[in-house]
C-alpha cells in the first residue's frame, strides 16, 4: 500500500520560493503506472492541480503555473519535490502530493496535506 | 480548461439517497467515461470512491454509485449515513488539458 508524507515549511514569505517534499513509502517512485502530483486547495476554495512528474521526468504543469513551477523526482531517495517561485498571498493553500494512476485514470492515493501560509 | 460544475451543496437525511452531478464539456466529461469521484473530509486526505466513472476501489461502499449522461456525471450515495458528511469532487480526464485531467467545483454533501 503505497503512502505519501509531505514535508516543507509551512509558512513562506511573498516573493520567496516554496520547497515541498513528498516521499513515497511502500511502493515503487519508478513504477510504470504512476504520476507523482501536486495538488493545492486554497482555503475556501476547489481542488487545483499543480502537475506531476513522471519517474523518467517528463512533466506537465498547469498553465497558469507553469512559469513559476518546478516538480523533480528523486528516484533513489523515493521522493518527489515541489518548488514554486515568486509566491503571493494567493499561493497560500493546503499542498498534497498525490498519486496519479494511469491504470484508474485518477488519484488512487493522497498524503495528508500540508498547509503553506504566505507571510512576512 | 475550466472547471466542472457541481452544485455548492447537497443535503439530505439519514437513510435517504441522495445525487451530486458534475457538469462539464464534449471535451472531458462527455468525450471520455473518465470520471473519477473523492471524499474528502476537512483535515484528511481525499480518498478515490469511484473511477472510470462506475467503478469502485476495492474497500468502498456499493451505497457509492456513478453514472454519465452527454456532459454530466453523477454520484449517487444511497443509504446516507453520517460519516458521508464531506466535501465531493469530480475529476475527469481530457487529453487535450494540461495535466490532463480536471476538477469539480466541490459539492457539501449534509446529513440532516
Amino acid at each position: 500500500q503505497v503512502q505519501l508524507q509531505e514535508s516543507g515549511p509551512g509558512l513562506v514569505p511573498p516573493s520567496e520560493t516554496l520547497s515541498l517534499t513528498c516521499t513515497v513509502s511502500g511502493g515503487s517512485v519508478t513504477s510504470g503506472d504512476s504520476y507523482w502530483s501536486w495538488i493545492r486547495q486554497p482555503p475556501g476554495k476547489g481542488l487545483e492541480w499543480i502537475g506531476y512528474i513522471y519517474y523518467s521526468g517528463r512533466t506537465q504543469y498547469n498553465p497558469s503555473l507553469k512559469s513559476r513551477v518546478t516538480i523533480s523526482v528523486d528516484t533513489s531517495k523515493k521522493q518527489f519535490s515541489l518548488k514554486m517561485r515568486s509566491v503571493t498571498a494567493a499561493d497560500a493553500a493546503e499542498y498534497y502530493c498525490a498519486r496519479t494512476s494511469s491504470w484508474y485514470s485518477a488519484v488512487d492515493c493522497w498524503g495528508q496535506g500540508t498547509l503553506v501560509t504566505v507571510s512576512s | 480548461q475550466s472547471a466542472l460544475t457541481q452544485p455548492a451543496s447537497v443535503s439530505g437525511s439519514p437513510g435517504q439517497s441522495i445525487t451530486i452531478s458534475c457538469t462539464g464539456t464534449s471535451s472531458d466529461v462527455g468525450n471520455y467515461n473518465l470520471v473519477s469521484w473523492y471524499q474528502h473530509h476537512p483535515g484528511k486526505a481525499p480518498k478515490l470512491m469511484i473511477y472510470e466513472g462506475t467503478k469502485r476501489p476495492s474497500g468502498i461502499s456499493n451505497r457509492f454509485s456513478g453514472s454519465k449522461s452527454v456532459n454530466t456525471a453523477s454520484l449517487t450515495i444511497s443509504g446516507l449515513q453520517a460519516e458521508d458528511e464531506a466535501d465531493y469532487y469530480c475529476c475527469s480526464y481530457a487529453v487535450t488539458y494540461t495535466p490532463p485531467y480536471v476538477f469539480g467545483t466541490g459539492t457539501k454533501v449534509s446529513v440532516l
